[in-house]
């Protein structure tokens, strides 16, 4: 089957960088996603993978393991506004998104 | 430009009832999607459309039907809802469904409660 696992809940302080995992297996692959998703409202596009290493936009980097299944999305200098769910998806051989269960991150003062 | 738009935003049902959920984009998208999010799962794909007149079933369609008769719309049908279909319903939309960075963009979801 496919499936995709990332942290139930992260805690983080302001100003700090935190790491969110996500670990998948999947049929087939053709890029992965990162959303972020703040409470109550619908998941906006963060960043894009399919070659492996790290992409980088301003505070938010992701980075890409194709043969450890592996992504992790980094955030720096926390804002209080980073406080949401954080959601991977891969895109599989169907080009279907596959989506893990997300990632909410609270941050603290 | 509304982006993609959903209708109801929220609903309470009785068990037995029938509801239709409207979701609507002005990007001109070839490809759109209803989803499911409960707790705890990540989102599940009921069915999807890769042009008018056109539908596929996702990982979850039983209980749910969809039409697509206009590009723009693309209607999630409950012909008799069960308290399992209790759940936040996101609508999403895309230019392709192909590879490359091909982003999918989202409806604020629509909350149903069914008794």
């Amino acid at each position: 089957g496919q499936n995709i696992d990332q942290p139930t809940e992260m805690t983080a302080t302001e100003g700090a960088i935190v790491q969110i995992n996500c670990t998948y297996q999947t049929s087939g692959f053709n890029g992965l996603f990162w959303y972020q998703q703040h409470a109550g409202e619908a998941p906006t596009f963060l960043s894009y993978n399919v070659l492996d290493g790290l992409e980088e936009k301003g505070r938010f980097s992701s980075f890409l393991s194709r043969s450890k299944g592996y992504s992790y999305l980094l955030l720096k200098e926390l804002q209080m506004k980073d406080s949401a769910s954080y959601l991977c998806a891969v895109k599989d051989s169907n080009y279907q998104l596959i989506w893990g269960a997300g990632t909410k991150l609270i941050i603290k003062p | 430009n509304a982006g993609v738009t959903q209708t109801p935003k929220f609903r309470v049902l009785k068990t037995g009832q029938s509801m239709t959920l409207l979701c609507a984009q002005d990007m001109n998208h070839e490809y759109m999607y209803w989803y499911r999010q409960d707790p705890g799962m990540g989102l599940r794909l009921i069915h999807y459309s890769v042009g008018e007149g056109t539908t596929a079933k996702g990982e979850v369609p039983d209980g749910y039907n969809v039409s697509r008769l206009k590009k723009q719309n693309f209607l999630l049908g409950l012909e008799s809802a069960a308290p399992s279909q209790t759940s936040v319903y996101f609508c999403a939309s895309s230019s392709t469904g192909g590879s490359g960075e091909e982003t999918q963009y989202f409806g604020p979801g629509t909350r149903l409660l069914v008794l």
